[in-house]
């Protein structure tokens, strides 16, 4: 069965420091891969989409960016982190299928204060 | 472009009621429909989706939705709350129909008192 990990599950950052939020999916090949965040009252964000090694679509502008280095890994980065990064940021994946209609199938997230 | 908009952001029910979460969606083409459900502090768990088969979609832990086209409205019921039912749920539409992004909508925080 297919698992997703995502980590770390809590990470305190001053303003102005890196960020590395990482994320590997297991018992399947070439998923579709995202990150989203989810914001007190505002739901959850698509921040980028991934359908494949390096290959990265950002759905917003912001100060973070992300990387697939390998088929199931997914990383999001900024370097400078801001005050309003802070947020439960999430992972997902869905199958490679050129539909819709797929689950998208989440991790169990990765809190983030920015102090 | 797609949209979501759940209607009141906290529900509350006695447990054993009925339970109503209401969802209403904007699309251009055909959707597809997604509630998730979020306990605290983790990620989204699917509860059920409509993909264009039958209107009525039943999933996990006795929730149910139904599609209503004629109404844009893809609500989530349970005859009976449980306690447990307590969590974030979010409705979601597919972005595109040849993708598996979603939107979503800004979730409804279910209490249940006992």
């Amino acid at each position: 069965s297919q698992t997703i990990h995502q980590w770390p599950a809590t990470l305190v950052q001053p303003v102005g420091s890196p960020l590395s939020l990482e994320c590997t999916v297991e018992g399947t090949s070439n998923p579709n891969l995202y990150w989203y965040r989810q914001a007190a009252g505002r739901g959850l964000q698509l921040l980028f989409y991934s359908v494949g090694i390096g290959q990265i679509s950002s759905e917003v502008p912001q100060n973070l960016s992300a990387s697939r280095p390998q088929d199931r890994q997914f990383i999001l980065s900024s370097k400078k982190l801001l005050l309003s990064d802070s947020g439960f940021y999430l992972c997902a994946w869905s199958l490679h299928s050129g539909n819709s209609g797929n689950t998208i199938y989440f991790g169990e997230g990765s809190w983030l204060t920015v102090v | 472009a797609q949209s979501v908009t759940q209607l009141g952001s906290h529900v509350s029910v006695s447990e054993g009621a009925l339970v109503l979460l209401r969802c209403n969606y904007s699309s251009s083409v055909p959707p597809y429909l997604f509630w998730y459900v979020q306990y605290p502090n983790q990620g989204l768990q699917l509860l059920l989706k409509y993909t264009s088969a039958a209107t009525l979609v039943k999933g996990i832990n006795g929730f149910e939705a139904e599609f209503k086209k004629s109404e844009t409205s893809f609500h989530l019921t349970k005859p009976s709350a449980h306690m447990s039912d307590a969590a974030e749920y979010f409705c979601a539409v597919s972005a595109s129909y040849n993708t598996d992004k979603l939107i979503f909508g800004t979730g409804t925080r279910l209490q249940v008192f006992p």
